[in-house]
Order: C-alpha cells, then sequence, then structure tokens
C-alpha cells in the first residue's frame, strides 16, 4: 500500500520561497504521476501541480503558474515543489496526491499524504 | 477549464437515510473521468468512486456513483455514523478540477 510523506511547510513572509517535499513508499514511483494539491483554511481542495511519471511533463494551475516549480527524483522516490513569490492566498494545507497511472490526466488521485501547512503571513 | 458545481451545499440526513449528492460539469467530461473522494475534519481526502460509477479498493457497496456527460450523482444507500464529512467531486479528464465540496451533516 502507498505511503506518503510531506515536509516543508511553514510561515513564510509574502514575497518568500519554501520548498515542499513528498517521500514516497510502497509502490513504485516511477511508474505513476504525482500532483500537489491544497485546502484553504475552511475551504475546498484544489490542484496546484502535477508531473508525470518519468518527470518529463509537468502541468500547473493558472494561480501558480510562473511562481511553482515541481520535481521529481525517481532514484529517492521523492517530489518536490519549490514556491516562490508567495502570496497570502497561497496559504493552505498542501498535500502530495499518487495518480491511478503515469500520466496526470486520466488519472485519479488514489493515494493522499497528510498534508504540510503552509501560512504566509507579515 | 471544466467548472464542476456541487450541490447541495449542505444535507443535513439521519444515519439510516439516502443521501443524494449531485456534482454538474461546464461542459463533458471527456471518457467520464469523474471521481468522488470522502474528506473527514483533519483528514487527507479518499477516493470513493472513479470512472463515475466503479468503487476504489476497500468501499463499502452502500457507495455507488451514476451519470455521465455533464450530470453525476454519489449514493450513499444508507448513511452510517461515519459517513457523515464532506464530498467532493473531481474531473481529471481535462486539467484537474474539483467542485467545491457537499457537507453531510447529521439532522
Amino acid at each position: 500500500e502507498g505511503q506518503l510523506l510531506e515536509s516543508g511547510g511553514g510561515l513564510v513572509q509574502p514575497g518568500g520561497s519554501l520548498r515542499l517535499s513528498c517521500a514516497a513508499s510502497g509502490f513504485t514511483f516511477s511508474s505513476y504521476a504525482m500532483s500537489w494539491v491544497r485546502q484553504a483554511p475552511g475551504k475546498g481542495l484544489e490542484w496546484v501541480s502535477a508531473i508525470s511519471g518519468s518527470g518529463g511533463s509537468t502541468f500547473y494551475a493558472d494561480s501558480v503558474k510562473g511562481r511553482f516549480t515541481i520535481s521529481r527524483d525517481n532514484s529517492k522516490n521523492t517530489m518536490s515543489l519549490q514556491m516562490n513569490s508567495l502570496r497570502a492566498e497561497d496559504t493552505a494545507v498542501y498535500y502530495c496526491a499518487k495518480g491511478s497511472g503515469k500520466y496526470p490526466f486520466g488519472s485519479t488521485f488514489d493515494y493522499w499524504g497528510q498534508g504540510t501547512l503552509v501560512t504566509v503571513s507579515s | 477549464e471544466i467548472v464542476l458545481t456541487q450541490s447541495p451545499g449542505t444535507l443535513s440526513l439521519s444515519p439510516g437515510e439516502r443521501a443524494t449528492l449531485s456534482c454538474r460539469a461546464s461542459q463533458s467530461v471527456s471518457s467520464n473521468y469523474l471521481a468522488w473522494y470522502q474528506q473527514k475534519p483533519g483528514q487527507a481526502p479518499r477516493l470513493l468512486i472513479y470512472a463515475a460509477s466503479s468503487r476504489a479498493t476497500g468501499i463499502p457497496d452502500r457507495f455507488s456513483g451514476s451519470g455521465s456527460g455533464t450530470d453525476f450523482t454519489l449514493t450513499i444507500s444508507r448513511l452510517e455514523p461515519e459517513d457523515f464529512a464532506v464530498y467532493y467531486c473531481q474531473q481529471y479528464g481535462s486539467s484537474l478540477t474539483f467542485g467545491g465540496g457537499t457537507k453531510v451533516e447529521i439532522k
């Protein structure tokens, strides 16, 4: 059974940067797309970014395009999200989620981590 | 981008009753790539249904999904105490988008 563990959340000032990591275990990491999904306090789910199993294709929500960068290291079973130029509206719990296939589209999220809280505030 | 609208926003029911949740898409969802997730307070979402009507591993058969094109439904045939939660639909055919959620609360 797949397990995902996020790390790297915390308090950061507006305009600052933060790097989130997701460590995966229990499945063949390189065979599956991975995504970041966030949830602002008291709000619904918002997909943020996705990366294909090989790492060759990346995708972003319009709200983070140009500011966030997703990457993965299949040799270490890890995925990362580099977040720059952070804004107050980026405040949320960020979940790492495993896709059910190699490509993000056509894949559901069948495993989720417990999330890491990012707070953007001065 | 496909926008998903869930209704009602809140559903107040008693244990043992039937719950019917709706998810409407702004355009047709390709290949019926529509999923449903359950989220309880302080927990990550859990996949319930994929491809509009297929139950995920370990999901009880009181949960069922139906629909196609732009109109989809999640039905919980008889609510158990652990079913009171927030439910989200998600389309994964064209980009990845979630509905706003339906809260199923105890009446």
